[in-house]
């Protein structure tokens, strides 16, 4: 079955550094992968998705993310963080034929100081 | 193009009663799906429905139960109320519902039991 771990519950960063958000996915096969983000009050909103190819991904808000098959890893990371980037971020997984049945990772809040 | 739509945005009820909550989804999409979030239990997808069917779904109990209307318009239904059913509802809603497809969240209904 599959499963996302997002090891960090809540970060902090400063305003004009770099982030990387943890996912770790277990999958049997060649998984689907998709980051989403949820400011308060809010539905989730996807920022960038993996199905095949190039393991380096870019989403939207300057955000990229890069598969790493041995390591069952889907990082989030943003050279530069905006205060605006403050939110809820979430990791999930599909797979083939489980139309839109997909399983998310418990999410990370981040914080981002002034 | 108008997003994903869900009405109400809150509701209150009591245990044993019984809730509807409906979703609108994209223009021109078809697939719909249902996600309870809580902040034990995080997003877990309830159900998927495409054209009327229901392909998928979750490990809810059978107080949990959907429907698609011709339109794609779709509505959940919890009976029964526990204390637990106390969430945030979310829906998405995708073309055909494919793992390759971007869902599209509407803000959701959070319902609170007393």
């Amino acid at each position: 079955a599959q499963s996302v771990t997002q090891p960090d519950i809540h970060i902090t960063v400063s305003e004009g550094a770099s982030l990387e958000l943890r996912c770790n996915y277990s999958y049997g096969a060649t998984p689907y992968l998709f980051w989403y983000v949820q400011s308060p009050g809010q539905g989730l909103q996807l920022l960038l998705k993996y199905f095949s190819g190039d393991t380096l991904v870019q989403g939207i808000k300057g955000f990229e993310a890069e598969f790493k098959r041995s390591q069952s890893s889907f990082n989030l990371r943003k050279p530069s963080v905006h205060w605006s980037d403050a939110a809820e971020y979430f990791c999930a997984v599909g797979a083939v034929g489980n139309f839109n049945k997909f399983y998310f990772g418990s999410g990370t809040k981040l914080n981002v100081k002034p | 193009k108008a997003g994903v739509t869900q009405t109400p945005r809150y509701l209150i009820k009591t245990r044993g009663q019984q809730v509807t909550l409906s979703c609108s989804p994209i223009s021109g999409h078809r697939s719909v799906s249902w996600y309870q979030q809580t902040p034990g239990q995080g997003l877990q997808f309830l159900f998927e429905y495409f054209s009327e069917t229901q392909r998928n779904k979750g490990n809810f109990p059978g107080r949990f139960s959907g429907r698609q209307f011709s339109n794609s318009r779709s509505e959940m239904n919890v009976s029964t109320l526990e204390l637990g059913d106390s969430a945030l509802y979310l829906c998405a809603s995708s073309l055909i519902g494919t793992e390759q497809e971007t869902q599209y969240f509407g803000p959701g209904t959070r319902l609170l039991v007393l």
